[in-house]
């Protein structure tokens, strides 16, 4: 069964400690994307990666880190330096982009919900 | 900058009636538009890509329109039902750029 998946599905952290979310898919596609989602407000972007060993920040990156040592893992840290960590964060992969022929369809795993204790 | 409104009040329609949900954006020329269902604590599903060339697309029991004049996209939902109910996210998109998601639109459909 292809997809993605993230884990753990709640975590709990004190305030000061770093925590890491993972996110691992098996639909082979080169392009992962972190999401943070908080009540009644659309997704925001954290971090996306289009390739191998390649990231960009996205509009919200402060705090937090990631890195994509692997086509199929693009875990996520959320950094003591994150002001309010609370939310519920969301990994996602798509196709990466061939000139003109991606149309964008991401493909979400289940999310994480992360609670500051 | 760039920015998309979704209706912000959720809608509460009768089953067998018709929802439809509006996405406006501004500041904005995108040549996609995606539209996907959230359920509550789970992650989004893509239903319905639209490109700026198509006017109307239709699956099943969804319609999606793309007015790049008003800048706006409509997705109805016919003959509702029950299990349709949930948020719907809209996401337009330009070929190599990032998805910008509105906050969504919580629909609820009552038997």
């Amino acid at each position: 069964d292809g997809g993605i998946t993230q884990s753990p599905k709640y975590l709990f952290r004190k305030e000061g400690q770093n925590v890491t979310l993972s996110c691992e898919q098996n639909l082979n596609h080169d392009a992962m994307y972190w999401y943070r989602q908080d009540p009644g407000q659309g997704l925001r972007l954290i971090y996306y990666s289009q390739i191998v060993n390649d990231f960009q920040k996205g509009d919200i990156a402060e705090g937090y880190s990631v890195s994509r040592e692997k086509k199929e893992s693009f875990p996520l840290t959320v950094t003591s330096a994150q002001k309010n960590p609370t939310a519920f964060y969301l990994c996602a992969s798509s196709i990466a982009s061939p000139r003109g022929t991606n149309t964008g369809e991401l493909f979400f795993g289940e999310g994480s919900r992360l609670t500051v204790l | 900058s760039q920015k998309i409104e979704q209706n912000s009040e959720a809608l509460n329609i009768q089953e067998g009636k018709t929802a439809t949900l509006t996405c406006n954006y501004t500041n904005y020329s995108p040549a996609y538009l995606q539209w996907y269902r959230q359920d509550p604590g789970r992650g989004p599903v893509f239903l319905l890509l639209i490109r700026e060339n198509e006017k109307e697309k239709r699956k099943e029991r969804l319609k999606v329109t793309f007015d790049t004049t008003l800048k706006q996209s409509l997705f109805h939902i016919t003959a509702s039902q029950p299990a349709d109910s949930a948020t719907y996210l809209c996401a337009p998109y330009n070929q190599g750029g990032k998805l910008i998601f509105g906050q969504g639109t919580e629909l609820s459909v009552k038997p």
